[in-house]
C-alpha cells in the first residue's frame, strides 16, 4: 500500500513570497490533516478534511494560509505571502474515518513532510 | 480536549524496558489514550491506544490507572532504533477525532 505522498520535500523562499505544499493521501482514506511542525515542538493540526469538507480548521492562520481539497483526494496548502515564523516541516496526514469505538485505531498516517525556510 | 503531561526527556539502556509516563488528570470518560513516536526527520507513526483497559501490541504496552488520570507506556526491550520523541494524546471520541501533539518525551536509548 503506498504511502501519503507530499512535494516538495524542501523548499526556500524569501519573506512575502508565496508557496504551495501538495499532498496525496492513501488510497481510500476520507479524512486528511495538515500539520505545521515548528524545530523542538510538537506537530500543531492547521486544519482536517472529511472529504472535500473542512471539519477544524481553528488554528489556520486564515489571512496568510489557506487549503483546499478539491474531489475530496489530493489537497494544496498555499501560505501567502510567507513570513518568517512560517519556517517549519509541513505534515500531512490521512487516515479512514474513525468510529470513535475502541477497537478502532483510528490511525492517522504521515508523509514524510515538506520543510520550509524563510529568508 | 484534556491535556497531557510528560517529562521532557528521558534515558534507557538498551535491552531494557523503558517506560514512559504521562500525566492525563482532566480526561473525561469518551476520551482515548493515544502514543505516537516520531524519529528523526519522519513523521510521527501510531504505537497504540486504549479506554480504560491496558492494551499490548507488538510493539508496546499501555498501562492505564484505574481513575484513568495517568498512563504509561512500555517498550519491553528497547532498541537504538527506539530512540525517538514519544508523544502522549488524549483524543476525544468525537468531535472528528482530532490529534492535538504536545511536547513529547524525548527517549535516548543508549548501547
Amino acid at each position: 500500500e503506498a504511502g501519503v505522498a507530499q512535494s516538495p520535500r524542501y523548499k526556500i523562499i524569501e519573506k512575502r513570497q508565496s508557496v504551495a505544499f501538495w499532498c496525496n493521501p492513501i488510497s481510500g482514506h476520507a479524512t486528511l490533516y495538515w500539520y505545521q511542525q515548528i524545530l523542538g515542538q510538537g506537530p500543531k493540526l492547521l486544519i482536517q478534511f472529511q472529504n472535500n469538507g473542512v471539519v477544524d480548521d481553528s488554528q489556520l492562520p486564515k489571512d496568510r494560509f489557506s487549503a483546499e481539497r478539491l474531489k475530496g483526494v489530493d489537497s494544496t496548502l498555499k501560505i501567502q505571502p510567507a513570513k518568517l515564523e512560517d519556517s517549519a516541516v509541513y505534515l500531512c496526514a490521512s487516515s479512514r474515518i474513525w468510529s470513535g469505538r475502541a477497537t478502532d485505531t483510528g490511525e492517522l498516517f504521515f508523509g514524510e513532510g515538506s520543510r520550509l525556510t524563510v529568508l | 480536549d484534556a491535556k497531557t503531561t510528560q517529562p521532557p526527556s528521558m534515558d534507557c539502556a538498551e535491552g531494557r524496558a523503558a517506560n514512559l509516563p504521562c500525566n492525563h488528570s482532566t480526561i473525561s470518560g469518551n476520551e482515548y489514550v493515544y502514543w505516537y513516536r516520531q524519529i528523526h526527520s519522519q513523521g510521527p507513526q501510531y504505537i497504540i491506544h486504549g479506554l480504560k483497559n491496558n492494551e499490548t501490541n507488538e510493539m508496546a504496552s499501555l498501562i492505564i490507572t484505574e481513575d484513568r488520570k495517568s498512563s504509561t507506556l512500555i517498550l519491553p526491550h528497547a532498541t537504538l532504533r527506539d530512540t525517538a520523541v514519544y508523544y502522549c494524546i488524549v483524543r476525544s471520541g468525537t468531535s472528528y477525532g482530532k490529534l492535538t501533539f504536545g511536547q513529547g518525551t524525548i527517549l535516548t536509548v543508549h548501547p
